[in-house]
């Protein structure tokens, strides 16, 4: 049971845009949402996070949405730089464990 | 401040045969977990530890995998005997407290089951 979805496997962006990535969960139970990126061949890194009580984070080009009525949360990075260029994992936690990830996105940033 | 090391970094081994992956978190992190992430699927928790006690192991394969954390330090996660479809890359993250949703992880030992 798949309970945190990224439905889009893949996105292009142009660097200098915005990339917006999505993520929709089925578990209303989780309290707390993070967003991982990742390298080839290295683990993934924390990026940005965000608790239920809000409904926006924002951390320098970063900024997390979630709209817990439809259990949806979004990823947003303006202006996009090749640099982001990765895999980005949505994750999900209900309490202090029990720990969900997502498929991932992969996102590729054109010069 | 040192990352959270693992090793070996790539195993190969053939069906029915035993490994054992190690990991050392980042110092003074109580929490420690240890994540399976098969290809193309985001990475699924394993085992959770809190010091030396498992917090949560309810997506551990107990009749083939297991894991220890002695000492609160250090941890090992066994699989006996493996199968083809445990090829997959093992991830392990530390987090500095109870509840510490930042996990840092570390770079992952894939494993390959021929």
């Amino acid at each position: 049971d798949q309970q945190v979805k990224q439905n889009s496997p893949s996105l292009s962006v142009q660097e200098g845009r915005i990339s917006i990535l999505n993520c929709d969960y089925t578990n209303s139970m989780f309290d707390y949402f993070l967003w991982y990126k990742k390298y080839p061949a290295e683990g993934p890194t924390f990026l940005i996070s965000i608790s239920s009580i809000k409904d926006k984070n924002e951390d320098g080009r970063f900024t997390v949405f979630l709209n817990k009525s439809a259990k949806h949360l979004s990823l947003h990075i303006v202006p996009s730089q090749p640099g982001d260029s990765a895999v980005y994992f949505c994750a999900a936690s209900a309490g202090s464990n029990q720990f969900y990830f997502g498929t991932g996105t992969s996102l590729t940033v054109i010069p | 401040e040192a990352g959270v090391a693992q090793s070996p970094r790539y195993k190969i081994i053939e069906k029915r045969q035993s490994v054992a992956f190690w990991c050392n978190p980042i110092s003074g992190h109580a929490t420690l977990y240890w994540y399976q992430q098969i290809l193309g699927q985001g990475p699924k928790l394993l085992i959770q530890f809190q010091n030396n006690g498992v917090v949560d192991d309810s997506q551990l394969p107990k009749d083939r995998f297991s894991a220890e954390r002695l000492k609160g330090v250090d941890s090992t996660l066994k699989i006996q005997p493996a199968k083809l479809e445990d090829s997959a890359v093992y991830l392990c993250a530390s987090s500095s407290r109870a509840g510490g949703h930042e996990q840092f992880f570390g770079p992952g030992t894939r494993l390959t089951v021929l």
